[in-house]
């Protein structure tokens, strides 16, 4: 009953490190997102992958890539951190691109220094 | 203007009472989706739907495509319940967008 699995569930960086945030799944889902959620703000979408090899901004992109190599994984990487990527991740799944119910991850918990 | 606007942002309830959260959006949909969001952050999908009502348990959550308007309620709360709810709507031709979410906390 894995469903959606996020790593690392904290982190904290300096300014202008990189890193990635790692998202799988194992629900055979087509669709795969990722959000971040700010005090005050509902989630945005960063980045979403309709299906495997696809990838599409979202509201917020700059600052971020994906990469969705695999069906089963999505994932997010920050170049240059910057302390305005502060912030709470969450990656989610779904069948298909919001039509179908949505399974969310842990959340990552970041904060850039 | 937020497409996809929620009320109360913060409600307060004492164990046992009807519970109703509201989620109003402004262009047509396809779908809109309820989440609960617990204290140390994980994120659960309740319902999904795109007519007419849905029933969980003590969770009951309809919509009115007329009225652009979707309601979540919670009969007989407890503070198990206490949590954030989320109403994120499936835009026509767009992705989920997400309300900013109402803080429910049910007291003893």
């Amino acid at each position: 009953n894995a469903g959606v699995t996020q790593t690392p569930k904290f982190q904290v960086l300096k300014t202008g490190q990189s890193m990635t945030l790692q998202c799988a799944q194992d629900m055979n889902h087509n669709s795969m997102y990722w959000y971040r959620q700010d005090p005050g703000m509902g989630l945005r979408l960063i980045y979403y992958s309709a299906s495997e090899g696809t990838t599409d901004k979202g509201e917020v992109p700059n600052g971020y890539n994906v990469s969705r190599l695999k069906k089963q994984n999505f994932l997010l990487g920050l170049e240059s951190a910057a302390p305005s990527q502060t912030s709470v991740y969450f990656c989610a799944s779904s069948y298909v691109s919001g039509g179908s119910e949505a399974f969310f991850g842990q959340g990552t918990r970041l904060t850039v220094v | 203007k937020n497409e996809v606007e929620q009320s109360p942002q913060n409600l307060t309830a004492q164990e046992g009472e009807f519970i109703t959260i509201n989620c109003s959006y402004s262009v047509g949909i396809s779908a809109l989706h309820w989440l609960q969001q617990h204290p140390g952050g994980g994120i659960v999908s309740l319902f999904m739907l795109s007519s007419g009502k849905k029933k969980h348990g003590r969770l009951i959550a309809t919509i009115n495509i007329q009225e652009k308007h979707s309601s979540l309620h919670i009969t007989a709360s407890h503070p198990r319940d206490s949590a954030v709810y989320i109403c994120a709507a499936l835009l026509r031709g767009s992705r989920l967008t997400f309300g900013e979410g109402t803080q429910l906390t049910v007291n003893p």
